[in-house]
């Protein structure tokens, strides 16, 4: 099955960029969703199809991907942007999604 | 506005079946742009896609818990369902209720519920 690898946790400061990235073999070449996930709440899409926004997300965030390896980035990162950040993939090969480990943002 | 609302027992005894059901509100369950999933998160742990379904009540699982789960439809209440049978501890988990696009991202998620194994 699809392997999708992210870094457990980064770190930034206020007004910085943090910048998250997803692995998995040539991912470039499928479409990638990045999830945010507060405490105690459920995930929510910020990126969807590599890099578009839905309605209501900052254009703080962004995204891009290429090769083996999916970027999402945080623009002039903000303590409320503290969260769990998920990448997600749908395998074709198994019909199914697949999601990343989570990488965890911590604004310092 | 789209919502999801999970519901169902928060504490299951080990061996017996887990059961949830999602209800939406402000949608209905017919669309043919979407299948409907369950994906559950263990405490302090990332997601796992458990499986998905389809208003016709075509489903799909994920191999690794293939076995011992059965997500069903009742579009007249328009609500799915996900039942997990034999659970162990290690099914403790936070259960979400999303809406899936089609072959692609979980666009609406319910709030999710807690269910915790234990005797």
């Amino acid at each position: 099955s699809y392997v999708l690898t992210q870094a457990p946790s980064v770190s930034v400061t206020p007004g910085k960029t943090a910048t998250f990235t997803c692995g998995g073999n040539n991912i470039g070449s499928k479409s990638v969703h990045w999830y945010q996930q507060k405490p105690g709440q459920a995930p929510v899409l910020v990126i969807y199809y590599d890099g578009d926004r839905p309605s209501g997300i900052p254009e703080r965030f962004s995204g891009s991907n290429s090769g083996n390896t999916a970027t999402l980035t945080i623009s002039r990162v903000e303590v409320g942007d503290e969260a769990d950040y998920y990448c997600q993939v749908w395998d074709s090969s198994s019909d199914s999604p697949v999601f990343g480990g989570g990488t965890k943002l911590t604004v310092l | 506005q789209l919502q999801l609302q999970e519901s169902g027992p928060g504490l299951v005894k080990p061996s017996e079946t887990l059961s949830l059901t999602c209800s939406l509100s402000g949608g209905s369950i017919s669309s043919t742009h979407y299948f409907w999933g369950w994906i559950r998160q263990p405490p302090g742990k990332g997601l796992e896609w458990i499986g998905s379904i389809y208003y016709s009540g075509s489903a799909s699982y994920n191999p690794s818990l293939r076995t011992r789960v059965t997500i069903s439809v009742d579009t007249s209440k328009n609500h799915f369902s996900l039942r997990l049978n034999s659970v162990t501890t290690a099914d403790t988990a936070v259960y979400y209720c999303a809406r899936l696009r089609v072959g692609a991202l979980f666009d609406d998620w319910g709030q999710g519920t807690l269910v915790t194994v234990s005797s």
